[in-house]
C-alpha cells in the first residue's frame, strides 16, 4: 500500500517561500506511470491542482501558479517537492500530496496525503 | 483550461433515496479522462469512480459513474449514512491542466 506524507512549515510570511516535502512510502517514485503531485485546498473551497513530476524530473505546472512554482524530486530519498514563492495570504491552504496514475484508461489520482495546512501570514 | 460545473451545489436527501449528481465541462473529455472523489470533514479525496464509469478497488456497487462528451453524471442509489459527503469530478487533458468541479455536497434531509 502506497503511503504519502506531507511535511513543511505551517506558518510562512508573506513574499517568502513556500516550501513543502512529500516522502513516498510502500512505492517508489521512480516506477513509470505515474505523476506525482501537488493539489491543494483553499479553506472551505474546492480542489485545485497545483502540478505534477514525473520521476525522469518532467514537470507539468498550473498556468495560474508557473511563474512562482517549482517542484522537485529526490528519488534516492523517494520524496518530491513544492516551491511556491512569493508566497501570499492567497496561498493559505491545506496543501496535499498524491499519486496520479498516468496509464491507458486510467488518469486519476489513487493515493493521497493526509494534506497540511499551510497558512500565509506575518 | 476545461472548466468542469458540478451540479446541484448542495443536495439534500434521505438515506435510503437515490441521489444524482451532475458533472459539466466547457468543452468534450473524453471518457477515459473524467474520474470521480468523495471527501469527508477532515480527510483526503478518496477515489470512486475513474474512466467515467469504472469503479475504483473496494468502492460499492452503489456508486455508478455514467456519461460522455460533455456531460457525465454520479449516481449513487439507496444511500448510506456514510455517503452523506462533498463530491468532485475531474478532468485530465494531455495539453490541458488537470481541473476539478467545484463540488456537490451530499447532505442529510
Amino acid at each position: 500500500q502506497v503511503q504519502l506524507q506531507e511535511s513543511g512549515p505551517g506558518l510562512v510570511k508573506p513574499s517568502q517561500t513556500l516550501s513543502l516535502t512529500c516522502t513516498v512510502s510502500g512505492g517508489s517514485i521512480k516506477s513509470g506511470g505515474y505523476y506525482w503531485s501537488w493539489i491543494r485546498q483553499h479553506p472551505g473551497k474546492g480542489l485545485e491542482w497545483i502540478g505534477y513530476i514525473y520521476y525522469t524530473g518532467s514537470t507539468s505546472y498550473n498556468p495560474s501558479l508557473k511563474s512562482r512554482l517549482s517542484i522537485s524530486a529526490d528519488t534516492s530519498k523517494n520524496q518530491f517537492s513544492l516551491n511556491l514563492s512569493p508566497a501570499t495570504a492567497a496561498d493559505t491552504a491545506v496543501y496535499y500530496c498524491g499519486r496520479f496514475v498516468w496509464s491507458p484508461n486510467k488518469y486519476y489520482f489513487d493515493f493521497w496525503g493526509q494534506g497540511t495546512l499551510v497558512t500565509v501570514s506575518s | 483550461e476545461i472548466v468542469l460545473t458540478q451540479s446541484p451545489g448542495t443536495l439534500s436527501l434521505s438515506p435510503g433515496e437515490r441521489a444524482t449528481l451532475s458533472c459539466r465541462a466547457s468543452q468534450s473529455v473524453s471518457s477515459s479522462f473524467l474520474a470521480w472523489y468523495q471527501q469527508k470533514p477532515g480527510q483526503a479525496p478518496r477515489l470512486l469512480i475513474y474512466g467515467a464509469s469504472t469503479r475504483a478497488t473496494g468502492i460499492p456497487d452503489r456508486f455508478t459513474g455514467s456519461g460522455s462528451g460533455a456531460d457525465f453524471t454520479l449516481t449513487i442509489n439507496s444511500l448510506e449514512p456514510e455517503d452523506f459527503a462533498v463530491y468532485y469530478c475531474q478532468q485530465y487533458g494531455s495539453s490541458q491542466p488537470i481541473t476539478f468541479g467545484q463540488g456537490t455536497r451530499l447532505e442529510i434531509k
